[in-house]
């Protein structure tokens, strides 16, 4: 089992730019969540499924968007990347025992 | 509002014991979860509670109040290697988390 692997890790992009962020779980869970966490801060939600075809926002989905067509990929659009969306992101799903898994992340820089 | 509140740093001997607390102010509470990351890593589950009282996984234990929204975790017999953030998180019926902005804790020789 890979776990939950994340595609890029590392991009810099430029303001204006638009990109997507890479999500796959091999574990079969149905919830899956982006997270983005700023040096020093905790981790913010962002947006979260808890099925294919159904999302919903968090506490901070300004500036991004998501879909969910398999239960495996939960993709995260940025549209017009923006300098305050600098940041590591992280998705994660949750077993039954309401642990979540993280993935190793994707360092965002945008100038 | 819904908040966590956890002290930003904690230094400890290794060796020794250290409680990293968590004060939290929020509705629709579900449980109370710890989680540990290392410098440039990713979060990975440490304990959960989800009901009062202690939960003991090995050398960490994690307490939860509901009546005094005040939860900790306890590190025992501290290694270097648990240098480390740890976060208090609260979860909701949809298993979202609400994290608090972190303890970093720096074990010393």
């Amino acid at each position: 089992n890979a776990g939950v692997t994340q595609t890029p890790k590392f991009r810099i992009l430029k303001i204006g730019q638009s990109m997507t962020l890479q999500c796959t779980q091999d574990m079969n869970h149905n919830y899956m969540y982006w997270y983005r966490q700023d040096p020093g801060m905790g981790l913010k939600l962002i947006y979260y499924s808890v099925g294919a075809g159904i999302t919903d926002k968090g506490e901070v989905p300004n500036g991004y968007n998501v879909s969910r067509s398999t239960t495996e990929d939960f993709p995260l659009r940025l549209e017009l990347a923006a300098p305050s969306q600098t940041s590591v992101y992280f998705c994660a799903t949750v077993d039954s025992q309401e642990t979540q898994y993280f993935g190793p992340g994707t360092r965002l820089l945008v100038l | 509002g819904q908040s966590l509140e956890q002290p930003s740093e904690v230094t400890a001997v290794e060796g020794a014991i250290v409680q990293i607390n968590c004060t939290y102010q929020t509705s629709g509470f579900y449980g109370l979860s710890w989680y540990q990351q290392h410098d440039g890593g990713a979060p990975t589950f440490l304990s959960y509670n989800a009901l009062d009282g202690l939960e003991e996984t090995g050398r960490f234990s994690s307490f939860l109040s509901r009546s005094d929204s005040y939860g900790y975790l306890l590190l025992q017999e501290l290694q270097m290697k648990d240098s480390a953030s740890y976060f208090c998180a609260w979860g909701d019926s949809s298993y979202k988390l609400i994290f608090g902005s972190g303890t970093r804790l720096l074990v010393r020789p």
